[in-house]
Formats: C-alpha cells, structure tokens, sequence
C-alpha cells in the first residue's frame, strides 16, 4: 500500500456535465474525508466518513454532489450538472480514528477539475 | 468555536535564511497539531505531528514547537532552501466532538524562497 490514491489527477469537463471522482485511502484507515481547494486558499472541509457512514457534510456539498463509501474502502465524490465554480482541486485524506485520537493524516495528491 | 489561525500569509526570504511561521488555534479538547507542506498542485504532506506533551520536534530543517498552554505552534525552517517554496498548512485534531471530522485546517502560509 503506497498511500492514498486519487483518479483521475486531472478532469476537463464541460458546464453541465456529470463528474465522478475516486478515492482509495490507505487500507487501514476507517476514516475518509473529501476536501475541495481553490488557487491560493487552503482546503475547505466537504464531508468525511468513517468506515461506510457518512458522518458529516459541509454547506459547502450543495445537492449537487454527492459522496459514497459504500464497502468503507474507497470513496467516491459526483458532481452533478457542473458549474464553472466547482473548478477547484479536490483532495481526498484518510486516516485512523479510536477512541478519541486521530492518527496521522495522509493526502492524496488530489484531483483538479476544470469546468469550461 | 474550533480554529486555527495562521500568520503570516505569505512570507518572502531569500535562499539561506532561517524563517518562522506561526499557528494559533482554539481547538479544544487537544488532541494533536500537524504541519503540512504542500507544493503547487500537489497533496499536502505532513512535516510533523505534536501531541500535547511534546514542546519541539525537528524534522530535518523543520522544528516545530508546541506550547498548549497559549495554544500556539511554530514552524520554523533553518538555512531555507529553494525547494521550501510551499504552502505550509497547520492542522490540528480535536479530541471529541468537534466537527468537521476532528481535523480543523489552518488556510496556510504561502512561503517563496528567492535566489
């Protein structure tokens, strides 16, 4: 297992069209969050899960997208009907979450999508 | 409220010199700070990461200091290089019950290292 993956490293995609993004964490960690990033800014929490539950999501994910981890392996992230502001990186993190501690966590190297 | 603060937002040094950067937070309960670096186009990557005992830990050029009593870290780099030019993220894990998964980010310090 080297790391937290991401496919595809880069997405253009036309306004209107439907984008599916795809994480795969490191093997252990029962815990997977999305981000979003935009040129200068630092990563805006979407939504995170742990294992397959979907425990939390931002404002920020409008009905538009939409996250699963349907087996609490990989995740994947669909934006529906892209607008030119969803242009951004997307960043998928996991980590290992007991008992009130979070572990390290480790990034993909993310996901950047352009909306023309 | 759960957050953290960085200063500066952007820093400029040249190549050779020592630079630190701050991070103040008021996440609580504390669980553990991380600093990150994150290259142009790239997945942050983690420098460090201090839970409440630890005051320093070095990484190389990197120290990073802790004092959970004022709840600030720094980040500071010795002998910068060119290849230091990053965002450099402060992230830090609240214990229970916060949001946002426990992890609350700092926006960065655009750091640029010039020749």
């Amino acid at each position: 297992d080297t790391g937290v993956s991401q496919d595809p490293r880069h997405k253009i995609t036309k306004r209107g069209q439907n984008v599916t993004f795809r994480c795969d964490p490191i093997s252990e960690h029962n815990r997977l969050y999305w981000y979003r990033q935009t040129l200068g800014q630092g990563p805006e929490f979407l939504t995170y899960f742990q294992n397959e539950a979907q425990l939390e999501k931002s404002r920020l994910l409008s009905d538009r997208f939409s996250a699963e981890r349907p087996k609490g392996s990989f995740s994947t992230l669909e934006i529906q009907r892209t607008e030119q502001g969803d242009s951004a990186m997307y960043l998928c993190a996991s980590s290992s979450h007991y008992t009130g501690v979070n572990t390290e966590a480790f990034f993909g190297q993310g996901t950047r999508l352009t909306v023309v | 409220k759960n957050q953290v603060e960085q200063s500066p937002q952007s820093l400029i040094i040249l190549e050779g010199k020592n630079c630190t950067l701050q991070c103040n937070y008021t996440v609580s309960p504390f669980s553990n700070l991380r600093w990150y670096k994150q290259d142009t186009g790239r997945g942050p990557v983690s420098l460090t990461i201090m839970t409440f005992s630890e005051n320093t830990k070095s990484n190389g050029r990197y120290t990073a200091t802790l004092d959970a009593d004022t709840k600030q870290s720094s980040l500071h780099i010795t002998a910068s290089q060119l290849s230091d030019s990053a965002s450099y993220i402060c992230v830090v894990s609240a214990r229970y019950g916060g949001s946002q998964g426990n992890l609350i980010f700092g926006k960065g310090t655009k750091l640029s290292v010039k020749p």
